[in-house]
């Protein structure tokens, strides 16, 4: 069964870079129809979808984030690594990677999730 | 605030059944497939409904999906208590181009 975790600091100091990375095992997340999907869940809060990075090499973003998002697949680490730039509280939530079935497009697994608190 | 309107919140009694709808537009439910997540306190989603109406292998028939024209449902037979969660819609939106979820329901099960 395929298996995603991910990692990274869970305290970031506001205006900084958050870097998350997420590894696969037992599957792949860059091989047709995959998708390898990033989401993320302030305290209290529901869902948000960030981004994505597809078989095809496409990449898509939230519009609210696109400027200070970017979505990376390392395939032969069999890695995905999220990264927003300048940072602030409004930021902090659980980190959820994600693998989405292209055209589909559902959920079929998702990493147990990482705390990521801004704060100086 | 969410392309995808759901009831903030849902309850029934055990063994009553509940359905939490998902209203979209032409743009994202109307013209792409639904999937539904259930989510405890302090866990991940969890896949419940995919391609508006299917289970994943190892969920009840108990929980069920609809759509039509622009809106979903997810039904809940036989409610137990362990049912009380989060739930969630989502779905490709044209306009957004990318996914977009609903802002959730929290189902209560008195």
């Amino acid at each position: 069964q395929l298996q995603l975790q991910e990692s990274g600091p869970g305290l970031v100091k506001p205006s900084e870079t958050l870097s998350l990375t997420c590894t696969v095992s037992n599957g792949s997340i860059s091989s047709s129809p995959y998708c390898s999907d990033w989401i993320r869940q302030p305290p209290g809060k529901g869902l948000e979808w960030i981004g994505t990075f597809c078989h095809t090499g496409n990449s898509y973003y939230n519009p609210s984030l696109r400027s200070r998002v970017t979505i990376s697949v390392d395939t032969s680490k069999k890695q995905s690594s999220l990264k927003v730039t300048s940072v602030t509280a409004a930021d902090t939530a659980v980190y959820y990677c994600a693998r989405r079935v292209g055209m589909r497009d559902y959920f079929d697994y998702t990493g147990q999730g990482t705390l990521v608190t801004v704060s100086s | 605030q969410s392309v995808l309107t759901q009831p903030p919140s849902v309850s029934a009694a055990p063994g009553q059944r509940v359905t939490i709808s998902c209203s979209g537009t032409n743009s994202d439910i109307g013209d792409h497939y639904v999937s539904w997540y259930q989510q405890f306190p302090g866990t991940a989603p969890k896949l419940l409904i995919y391609d508006n109406d299917n289970r994943p292998s190892g969920i009840p028939d108990r929980f069920s999906g609809s759509k039509s024209g622009t809106s979903a449902t997810l039904g809940i037979t036989g409610l137990q208590t362990g049912d009380e969660a989060d739930y969630y819609c989502a779905t490709w939106d044209n306009i957004l181009i990318g996914m977009t979820f609903g802002g959730g329901t929290k189902l209560t099960v008195l």
